[in-house]
């Protein structure tokens, strides 16, 4: 099936410094992924839409200066927290759709990248 | 207004017993596919069960069996047969249109206890 990959998982970063999360499809292609935010308890909240080859969609309320997309490829969209603050601790997580798929194929979703902020 | 509820926080279910999660959703487009995902503690997202908004037949896939009432705009999903491997948090989420572009909007979760 088609597969995800996300790194890092896990990440402890100082307040202040930036935190770069990258996101792959192995085995297909992907113009467009997305990136959802999770809370603990809490259920995904999407943050940005990247497209590939052009600027990322950010949802209202989301900073697009703090969260920077990337999607330079039709296999790799990155997401980098800068001048992250505890706030911004929490589980982000990646997904993708085939851009060859038809209408019922799912997102498919990376591991997630626990990022904790000191 | 929510496009994806879900109304159940949390519940329990006795292993090998049935378990019905309730969504319902709220959307104008006439076309739109509506999906389950799986979330246990570790956080993956695993993909479960997919019915489309034109689609006849209730959507199944082995254990998971979806009850798509359109008029009602509800898509409740029925475990059979629970294992513990079920426990999870489980969500409902809908996409609304068939482009690869659209996004999916996610219900709040469902998390579920299966006791032995």
């Amino acid at each position: 099936g088609a597969v995800v990959s996300q790194h890092p998982s896990r990440v402890i970063c100082k307040s202040g410094t930036s935190v770069k999360i990258e996101c792959r499809s192995l085995d297909f292609q992907a113009t467009t992924m997305f990136w959802y935010r999770q809370f603990p308890k809490k259920s995904l909240m999407l943050m940005a839409t990247s497209n590939e080859g052009s600027k990322a969609t950010y949802e209202q309320g989301v900073e697009k200066d703090k969260f920077l997309i990337n999607h330079a490829s039709l296999t790799l969209s990155t997401l980098t927290v800068t001048s992250a603050h505890p706030e911004d601790s929490s589980f982000y997580i990646c997904s993708a759709r085939d851009a060859g798929g038809v209408h019922n194929s799912p997102l498919h979703f990376g591991n997630g990248t626990r990022l904790t902020v000191t | 207004a929510q496009k994806i509820t879900q109304t159940q926080p949390g519940m329990f279910v006795q292993e090998k017993e049935a378990v019905t999660l309730d969504c319902t959703y709220d959307t104008s487009d006439p076309s739109y596919g509506l999906f389950w995902y799986k979330q246990p503690s570790s956080g993956e997202m695993i993909f479960l069960i997919y019915q489309g908004s034109y689609d006849q037949q209730n959507a199944t896939e082995g254990r998971y069996s979806l009850n798509f009432q359109k008029a009602r705009k509800s898509a409740n999903l029925v475990i059979s047969a629970s294992q513990l491997g079920d426990s999870a948090m489980y969500f409902c989420a809908m996409r609304e249109g068939w482009a690869a572009g659209n996004k999916l909007t996610f219900g709040g979760g469902t998390r579920v206890l299966v006791k032995p």
